[in-house]
């Protein structure tokens, strides 16, 4: 069974560092992995996508990585502002799919000191 | 329409009675996910609807939940009977097609919670 886990559990830094999240998977059979945001009281909102095939990702600020051989992927967070403050979630997407085919880790809750 | 839309946002409800919250996804997705997110903690798969598949209900905590989709499109999912630890917030979930692109876009969750 895939198990996802994110260290830290909680971070927080003060604005303008860079700095990363992890986000580690056991089963490496996957199709894809997703990082998520998601604010107080809010659904989760889509971050990033990588594929099993590629690397990483990038979108403005962020950068997410993917080792399939290792199971981990990182999400890079540079120059970090206040508004970055949410809780951070990965998905795993296992090949050959199925609904319980995606694993959610329990996420990364940041906080970023103005 | 233009992203994943979920009602209520908010239900408050007194236990024992029932409850439906309601998913309407993205514009031609075809694979539709419940999940639930109970206060500090991760989600919880409920059921998944994939075009006109028979749902994965394996999720459902309890006979209690019911779920279906009507036409391939809107999603009801029903409590019975409602109980305390049933409070959390119940996120819907889209995307094009299970698979090859598989990028799930969420609503904002409907907030239930029982008295």
């Amino acid at each position: 069974k895939q198990e996802v886990t994110q260290i830290p559990a909680a971070l927080s830094v003060p604005e303008g560092e860079n700095l990363v999240l992890n986000c580690s998977f056991t089963d490496s059979a996957i199709y894809n992995l997703q990082w998520f945001r998601q604010d107080p009281g809010k659904g989760l909102t889509s971050l990033l996508l990588i594929q099993s095939s590629q690397r990483e990702q990038t979108s403005g600020r962020l950068n997410a990585s993917l080792d399939k051989s290792s199971g981990r992927s990182t999400l890079y967070i540079a120059a970090s502002q206040p508004g970055d403050s949410a809780t951070y979630l990965c998905a795993v997407r296992r090949a050959g799919g199925g609904a319980d085919g995606l694993t959610f880790g329990k996420g990364t809750h940041l906080i970023i000191q103005p | 329409g233009a992203g994943v839309s979920q009602s209520p946002s908010n239900k408050v409800t007194e236990k024992g009675k029932d409850v439906e919250l309601r998913c309407d996804p993205i514009s031609g997705h075809t694979a539709l996910y419940w999940y639930r997110q109970s206060l500090g903690q991760g989600l919880e798969f409920l059921i998944y609807f994939q075009g006109n598949s028979a749902p994965d209900k394996s999720g459902l905590p309890s006979d209690r939940f019911s779920a279906e989709r009507t036409g391939g499109s809107v999603s009801t999912l029903t409590i019975q009977r409602t109980q305390q630890e049933d409070s959390a917030v119940y996120l819907c979930a889209s995307s094009l097609r299970q698979g090859a692109i598989g990028e799930l876009f969420f609503g904002e969750g409907s907030r239930l919670t029982v008295l």
